[in-house]
């Protein structure tokens, strides 16, 4: 699976968006990328995940650049409780099981 | 919507003794996955299993570590003998079919002293 590449941690304003870069610049035609996030001492959540098209769901919002070598998720109005830690996973088959890796993943802080 | 429980939430032990790790899955899962959480290592893969069966037990660290899953509904985690440097939380989480996404429980933090 291709590697990911994340800012190790951002600021947010509550009620702003937040927007989440992730860098995959060898990902490939096959693999898809997946964002979970961590809030503290709970386990990680889905989020959301991509092919080549935009995506958007109740939680986020995500946006895949044409080369599909970077990737922002975006949560259009940040609240206290979107303080977590976020994951951007690139990984092959979406339809299939198989091992979600984890890297160190963005530490967004949402404040006052 | 699958659910993942797992128990004990919190388990001390003395070094030396063994561990076990429970997970029950609630439903509606074909694969199951136990990762380990420390600062210094972040979130490891240890094993996972596809409908019932072990698929890659490479993130297991040693062989004192062995899991097994006796049905759909049951996995376990077992440690033997613990050390403190096992001391983490450890992840059960298992595929869901609405989305592909994963769903993780809880976790159980261990602290071998």
């Amino acid at each position: 699976d291709a590697k990911t590449t994340q800012p190790t941690s951002m600021d947010c304003a509550e009620g702003r968006a937040a927007n989440l870069p992730c860098n995959h610049s060898t990902i490939s035609g096959n693999e898809y990328v997946y964002w979970y996030r961590q809030i503290h001492s709970q386990g990680p959540q889905y989020i959301i995940h991509g092919l080549k098209n935009n995506e958007t769901n109740e939680m986020a919002s995500l946006i895949i650049t044409e080369d599909r070598k970077s990737s922002t998720l975006i949560l259009p109005h940040a609240t206290l409780r979107d303080t977590a830690v976020y994951y951007c996973i690139v990984r092959v088959s979406y339809n299939q099981g198989g091992k979600l890796i984890f890297g160190q993943g963005t530490e967004l802080s949402v404040k006052p | 919507d699958a659910g993942v429980i797992q128990s004990p939430r919190h388990e001390v032990t003395e070094m030396g003794q063994e561990v076990t790790l429970r997970c029950k899955p609630i439903s509606g899962h074909d694969y199951l996955f136990w990762y380990r959480q420390t600062m210094m290592r972040g979130l490891e893969l240890l094993i996972y299993f596809n409908n019932n069966v072990p698929i890659d037990d490479s993130g297991m660290p040693e062989d004192r570590f062995s899991a097994k899953m006796p049905n759909a509904s049951f996995s376990t985690l077992k440690i033997q003998p613990s050390e403190p440097r096992d001391s983490a939380v450890y992840f059960c989480a298992v595929r869901t079919g609405v989305n592909y996404g994963y769903t993780f429980g809880s976790g159980t933090r261990l602290t071998v002293v």
